[in-house]
């Protein structure tokens, strides 16, 4: 099946500071990635949806200038969270589909840890 | 979106079938039934979808109601690493093609 890393798996960083997540599709090309965000004991809530080449669209209430999201190429989107804070930490997710696709393939999930 | 309603948790025993029901009641005509789940620090993995008719794949079933207000998503052995949290989902397959995931039932499979 269609295959969906990404990195760092965790990361703790200083408040103040930016981390970049990287989401890549190792077997398919991604039209579509989609980021994700999830606290413990919550389900996963859409933060934005990117098409390659395009501008991502934001879910309301995410900040887009603080959640950077490329979509520069077909296999790699980048989540930059920029000058952290302690309540950004958090479990990040991305997935990613291609064209006329019924499925998303999700990544194994970045763990931030902001402090 | 079309809201759904699951259990928040479910038991199994280990190697007994599993039933697990999704109302959706609201869900337009267009919509696939997807189901995914998650396993404990894991991304969702997809497990199976369908539009109108009973589904299966290899690894589970997927029983659609006649008035596609409920279905039920069914594992016919659970094992101990089919515990995860499973979500049932409405997708609509126009131009957005997003997933809305609700709180899902937690299944615990007993050994």
């Amino acid at each position: 099946g269609a295959v969906v890393s990404q990195h760092p798996s965790w990361v703790i960083c200083k408040s103040g500071t930016s981390v970049k997540i990287e989401c890549r599709s190792l077997d398919f090309q991604a039209t579509t990635m989609f980021w994700y965000r999830q606290f413990p004991k919550q389900s996963l809530m859409l933060m934005a949806t990117s098409n390659e080449g395009s501008k991502a669209t934001y879910e309301q209430g995410v900040e887009k200038d603080k959640f950077l999201i490329n979509h520069a190429s077909l296999t790699l989107s980048t989540l930059t969270v920029t000058s952290a804070h302690p309540e950004d930490s958090s479990f990040y997710i991305c997935s990613a589909s291609w064209a006329n696709s019924y499925e998303q393939y999700f990544g194994p999930g970045t763990r931030l840890t902001v402090t | 979106d079309a809201k759904t309603t699951q259990p928040n948790s479910m038991e199994s025993n280990e190697e007994e079938p599993v039933h697990l029901p999704c109302n959706h009641s609201t869900i337009s005509g267009t919509d696939y039934i997807h189901w995914y789940r998650q396993l404990p620090s894991q991304g969702p993995e997809y497990v199976i979808h369908g539009l109108t008719s009973n589904v299966n794949n290899r690894m589970a079933s997927l029983a659609i109601a006649e008035d596609r207000k409920s279905s039920t998503l069914i594992l016919h052995r659970a094992t101990l690493r089919d515990a995860a949290v499973y979500y049932c989902i409405p997708f609509s397959s126009g131009s957005a093609r997003q997933l809305t995931f609700g709180s899902g039932t937690q299944l615990t499979v007993l050994p």
